[in-house]
């Protein structure tokens, strides 16, 4: 039972290419979650999605854009990387009403 | 703005030695406030939820309470394997997203 599952764990890539980060979930929660995580900001909240096909911004979305066909599915697409995007991003599940979000172990990204 | 504040930073402890974290909050009508340990290399894991002042909770070594204002994070004889971040996150009234603060970094040494 993997529960959430995020890939590649690591990733380099360069400025101005285009990189999706995946996240799956077999738990079926109904809202999904990405974050990055920095050094002095601790986890940010990028986009969130309440069900399949309803996605909303969070605290920082600019450069980055998401779907959700499938429940079980939330990637996360850089369309155009820039060094500004190197950190640690979390997917995350869970967290409808009193509810406790349950995170991945997140994908390491260095963009060059 | 919702914001949250831990402190200290970071701290050190003796094995053994018992102290306390806080997570201070404001937040137009708090939902839950959720602690979560993370270790290196690791997503946050969930470690308890508060929902009204006065509320308090424990597993094992840690005990977590709630004021109006803040949250403690208590931990009693601690061992080195509780060395870790500790995160707290508020959850407002009206919506499902968490905001985090930016953790406490605790070692405990033997």
């Amino acid at each position: 039972d993997a529960g959430i599952t995020q890939s590649p764990r690591y990733k380099i890539t360069e400025t101005g290419r285009q990189v999706t980060l995946m996240c799956h979930q077999t738990w079926s929660h109904s809202y999904m979650f990405w974050y990055r995580q920095d050094l002095g900001h601790g986890l940010r909240l990028i986009y969130y999605s309440a069900a399949a096909d309803i996605t909303d911004k969070g605290e920082v979305p600019d450069g980055y854009v998401v779907s959700r066909s499938k429940t079980e599915n939330f990637p996360l697409t850089l369309e155009s990387a820039t060094r500004s995007q190197t950190s640690v991003y979390f997917c995350a599940t869970g967290g409808g009403r009193h509810q406790p979000q349950h995170f991945g172990d997140g994908t390491r990204l260095s963009i060059l | 703005e919702d914001q949250v504040t831990q402190s200290p930073e970071a701290l050190r402890l003796q094995e053994g030695e018992s102290s306390s974290l806080n997570c201070s909050y404001t937040v137009s009508g708090l939902r839950g406030l959720f602690w979560y340990r993370q270790d290196p290399g690791k997503g946050p894991e969930f470690l308890f939820t508060l929902y009204s002042a006065g509320e308090e909770k424990e597993k094992e070594r840690l005990k977590a309470t709630l004021t109006k204002k803040e949250s403690f994070l208590h931990i009693t004889a601690p061992k080195p394997e509780d060395s870790a971040t500790y995160l707290c996150a508020v959850q407002e009234g009206n919506g499902n997203k968490l905001v985090f603060g930016a953790g406490t970094i605790l070692r405990v040494k033997s």
